[in-house]
């Protein structure tokens, strides 16, 4: 399953299957960004993080894909268990500070057992 | 311990109240955040303390104070709240030594103000 751009907030994908959730940002000086998972009643949990310098960065059954012509950020999660099931944070890094972090909207992935 | 802890982990209070939240870190973290989040959004920043001194306050309104009394605790009071600051306040802390570093998350208060 695939979310599209930050129009659809919404994605549910076959427990087994591959997702890929979708950020777009509009600042083209950013140069770091990180995904955060947030469970429902928790906190933003860290999940993985691409500096710009790099188009992909892999973890244990995630990879970010960083496409900075379009600025777009992609996290693809392999084999969706019923644990995923939560909202998914992209977030930026505007500045030439560390604390000028902004999220985006947020995708939330439902897992189909 | 990569822990950041926070208390209460619910509120409810009257308009008229005050009261505080607080975070803990001993992560040997310099910069603490305050977000709030609203329901199906993401958080929003208030404020940053960078070695336990303000840095950013993004236009928060002075009903909400923060403080910052040592480098491990973050504390944010409450006075005189709005229906409309029903919330989770989420709590964040990072190194503070690089442009590109990560912050770590409490697991928030849920604050409901009637």
């Amino acid at each position: 399953g695939e979310s599209v751009g930050l129009h659809l907030p919404t994605l549910s994908v076959q427990e087994g299957d591959n997702s890929i959730i979708n950020c777009a940002y509009s600042n083209s000086a950013s140069d770091y960004f990180i995904w955060y998972k947030q469970e429902s009643g928790k906190g933003p949990q860290f999940i993985i993080d691409i500096r710009s310098n790099m188009d992909k960065r892999q973890g244990q059954r995630v990879t970010v894909l960083l496409n900075k012509t379009v600025k777009h950020l992609s996290l693809q999660i392999a084999a969706t268990q019923p644990g995923d099931s939560a909202v998914y944070f992209c977030a930026e890094n505007r500045g030439t500070s560390y604390d000028k972090v902004i999220f985006g909207p947020g995708t939330s992935l439902s897992v189909i057992p | 311990d990569t822990e950041v802890t926070q208390t209460p982990k619910h509120l409810v209070m009257g308009m008229t109240n005050k009261k505080s939240l607080k975070c803990e870190q001993h992560m040997g973290h310099r910069a603490m955040y305050w977000y709030k989040q609203k329901a199906k959004k993401p958080p929003e920043l208030m404020f940053v303390y960078s070695y336990e001194k303000l840095s950013i306050n993004e236009s928060v309104p002075s009903r909400f104070s923060p403080e910052c009394p040592n480098s491990s605790l973050l504390n944010l009071h409450l006075h005189a709240l709005q229906p409309e600051d029903s919330a989770l306040y989420l709590c964040a802390s990072s190194q503070a030594r690089a442009q590109q570093e990560t912050q770590y998350f409490g697991p928030g208060t849920r604050l409901l103000v009637l």
